[in-house]
């Protein structure tokens, strides 16, 4: 068993619709972090939550320490946000993070 | 202002060559790391270095070696390429402080090993 799942492995979604894609962890992590990997394979990172919530534009992530979970949602979703969404936990006194296998969104016009 | 750059793009080896994937970044970063991602699994951590002069090994550090003679430059070498080394490599950079939650990719260099 991995020590982050996400869930789902793939969604497709129609423009305009609410994403929500999950990330579970069974480790001890200091924070928690999502990334976006592009069509092209280039990675950015989007947010590192060690509690509560962060908003960016359409992009909503919220982390519940307690159940070791974290959800990325995407508003208003759009075809640019086409992508693979990769969470990872970073580790207490570490700087080496541990990643899930991502999420492959595709939105449809 | 480069970020943090990567090369080759594209390299095709035979087993047993040895090759140098070079990764720089001019954002005065301390931390570096080397990551290989393959086909259903996550991102996995080869080598890391969190200052000049230091390197620590990662989950997969076995067929590969490491320095970080300087700040800046973390190259990542392949003794002897094995087919189990074809992969997507991406060299990465972390700051210290300011930015803490962001990493900083290179673009990634797609090796395949026959």
């Amino acid at each position: 068993k991995n020590e982050v799942e996400q869930s789902p492995q793939n969604l497709t979604a129609q423009e305009g619709e609410f994403i929500t894609i999950n990330c579970s962890y069974s480790v001890g992590i200091s924070a928690l972090h999502w990334l976006q990997q592009h069509p092209g394979g280039g990675i950015v990172s989007l947010f590192m939550l060690s509690s509560g919530k962060k908003k960016h534009g359409r992009l909503i992530a919220t982390i519940n320490i307690q159940e070791k979970h974290s959800s990325l949602h995407i508003t208003a979703s759009h075809p640019r946000d086409s992508a693979v969404y990769i969470c990872a936990g970073g580790r207490f006194n570490t700087d080496k993070l541990i990643f899930g296998t991502g999420t492959r969104l595709q939105v449809f016009p | 202002n480069a970020g943090v750059t990567q090369t080759p793009k594209f390299q095709v080896l035979k087993t047993g060559q040895s090759m140098t994937l070079q990764c720089a970044q001019d954002m005065n970063h301390n931390s570096m790391y080397w990551y290989r991602q393959d086909p259903g699994m996550g991102l996995r951590l080869i080598y890391y270095s969190a200052s000049e002069g230091t390197t620590d090994k990662g989950e997969v550090p076995n067929g590969y070696n490491v320095s970080r003679l300087n700040k800046r430059e973390f190259p990542l070498r392949l003794l002897s390429a094995a087919p189990s080394q074809t992969s997507v490599y991406f060299c990465a950079s972390r700051p210290d402080q300011g930015q803490r939650e962001k990493l900083f990719f290179g673009s990634g260099t797609q090796l395949s090993v026959l």
